[in-house]
């Protein structure tokens, strides 16, 4: 099966921990994204890969950072949760020169309490 | 600065009715726009897309309208049905851009 997948689906914290999450992406795609998505939906761009180089960083607190160890995989660790990281998490990815045609995966729900 | 506005933020419709979906953009850079769908608890997934050199763009009971002097786009669909209740993204890119903003959505309810 050809897809982008997430782990865990779910993951509740408290404030102050460490957490990952994983996505891989089976499609054979050069370009990885992850984007969080708030409560009302809001889609922001966090962080794009291109073939395991950071190519877009968007203006994310510090304790965001995303780790890639090759073209089908991009984690996202979150030193320090806090309230507001409370969200959605998506991956997504894209061929080469297809930037806009994004293939999401499920996401992973985080809740900080 | 919101790049692409979506109204409105939701809309029920009947089954069997006509939904409209409004898009615009500000970037004239802009030149390619997908629409995305996505259902509670899964991604959004690649609806239908169009370029800025065509006006039209169908797919099925899905249509794509734009505008590119007023730069705006509306995304038709036709005969709605119950399944066809998600949120609904609009989205901008420019060519060979890495960057794709994405509108803040518009949840569609279709009622039996």
């Amino acid at each position: 099966e050809t897809a982008v997948f997430q782990t865990p689906n779910y993951h509740v914290t408290q404030v102050g921990n460490e957490v990952s999450f994983n996505c891989k992406q089976t499609l054979g795609h050069d370009t990885m994204y992850w984007y969080k998505q708030d409560s009302k939906k809001l889609l922001k761009i966090m962080f794009s890969y291109n073939n395991k180089q950071l190519i877009v960083n968007e203006t994310v607190p510090r304790r965001f950072s995303p780790q890639s160890s090759d073209k089908a995989h991009l984690n996202l660790r979150i030193k320090s949760v806090e309230p507001e990281d409370s969200a959605v998490y998506l991956c997504a990815s894209s061929p080469l020169g297809y930037y806009a045609e994004q293939f999401f995966g499920p996401g992973t729900r985080l809740t900080v309490l | 600065q919101q790049q692409v506005r979506q109204s409105p933020q939701s809309l029920t419709v009947w089954e069997g009715e006509t939904a409209i979906l409004n898009c615009s953009y500000e970037d004239s850079t802009f030149n390619y726009f997908p629409w995305y769908q996505q259902f509670p608890g899964e991604g959004p997934a690649l609806l239908i897309s169009i370029r800025s050199v065509s006006d039209k763009k169908e797919d099925g009971r899905f249509t794509i309208f734009f505008n590119k002097r007023e730069k705006k786009l509306s995304l038709h669909i036709t005969d709605s049905q119950p399944g066809d209740s998600a949120t609904y993204f609009c989205a901008a890119s420019e060519a060979g851009g890495y960057k794709v903003v994405f509108g803040s959505g518009t949840r569609l309810l279709v009622s039996p």
